[in-house]
């Protein structure tokens, strides 16, 4: 069965600091994955997402992520952040598939809170 | 414009009640869903629908009832409220995966935060 794990629950940087949120999946067949962005009070929206072709996907607001197969995982990360990153940041992946009906399920890690200090 | 719009925003009401979330969207999406997100902002798919027709249905209590009377419309009937359904319902969209248009990416409304005292 697949899954998705969100090693860190709060991770804590200093502005101007680089980050990395990390992100494992497991899974037995190809999968496309994804980071949303929740930010205080509002509904999640796409950071970025990785389907095929290159493993490095930049995304909004300065971010990438890095598809690694061989370790299973898709890591986020950004040089330097800022005080508006302060987030809720979900790792997602999905695995297409003929009919919707299993093509639907989009799973969830149990996400990361980014909090930035001044 | 508002892609995917749920109300109301913010719903208090007594245990016992019964209460309703309505969510539209108007991307041309043909697959909608409901998410629960609790205290600890785990997220819970509850339902899915595509063309009208349930494709996802978790286990979920039966005081839960889904309609959706188009492709455009996915309400959250909720009877005889419980303490533990106080949780953030998001409502979300997307193009069924086996679609061109489709890369899995899922829209999502601005949540409705239900608080059951």
């Amino acid at each position: 069965a697949q899954s998705v794990t969100q090693l860190d629950s709060q991770v804590p940087v200093f502005e101007e600091a680089p980050v990395e949120l990390r992100c494992n999946y497991s899974s037995s067949v190809s999968v496309y994955l994804f980071w949303y962005v929740q930010y205080p009070n509002q509904g999640l929206q796409l950071l970025l997402k990785y389907l095929s072709g290159s493993t490095l996907v930049k995304g909004i607001n300065g971010f990438e992520a890095e598809f690694n197969k061989s370790q299973t995982s898709f890591h986020l990360r950004k040089p330097s952040v800022h005080i508006s990153d302060t987030a809720e940041y979900f790792c997602a992946v999905t695995w297409p598939g003929p009919g919707y009906s299993s093509a639907s399920k989009i799973i969830f890690g149990s996400g990361t809170r980014l909090s930035i200090r001044p | 414009d508002t892609a995917v719009s749920q109300t109301p925003k913010y719903l208090v009401t007594q245990m016992g009640n019964d209460k309703s979330i309505k969510c539209e969207q108007n991307l041309g999406h043909d697959t909608m869903y409901w998410y629960k997100q609790d205290s600890k902002k785990f997220l819970k798919i509850m339902f899915s629908y595509n063309n009208k027709e349930l494709i996802i249905n978790e286990t979920v209590p039966n005081r839960f009832s889904p309609k959706s009377p188009d492709k455009a419309h996915l309400n959250l009937h909720i009877n005889s409220l419980e303490l533990g359904d106080s949780a953030v319902y998001f409502c979300a969209s997307s193009f069924t995966l086996d679609r061109a248009a489709n890369t899995g990416e899922l829209f999502f409304g601005e949540g409705s935060r239900l608080t059951v005292l």
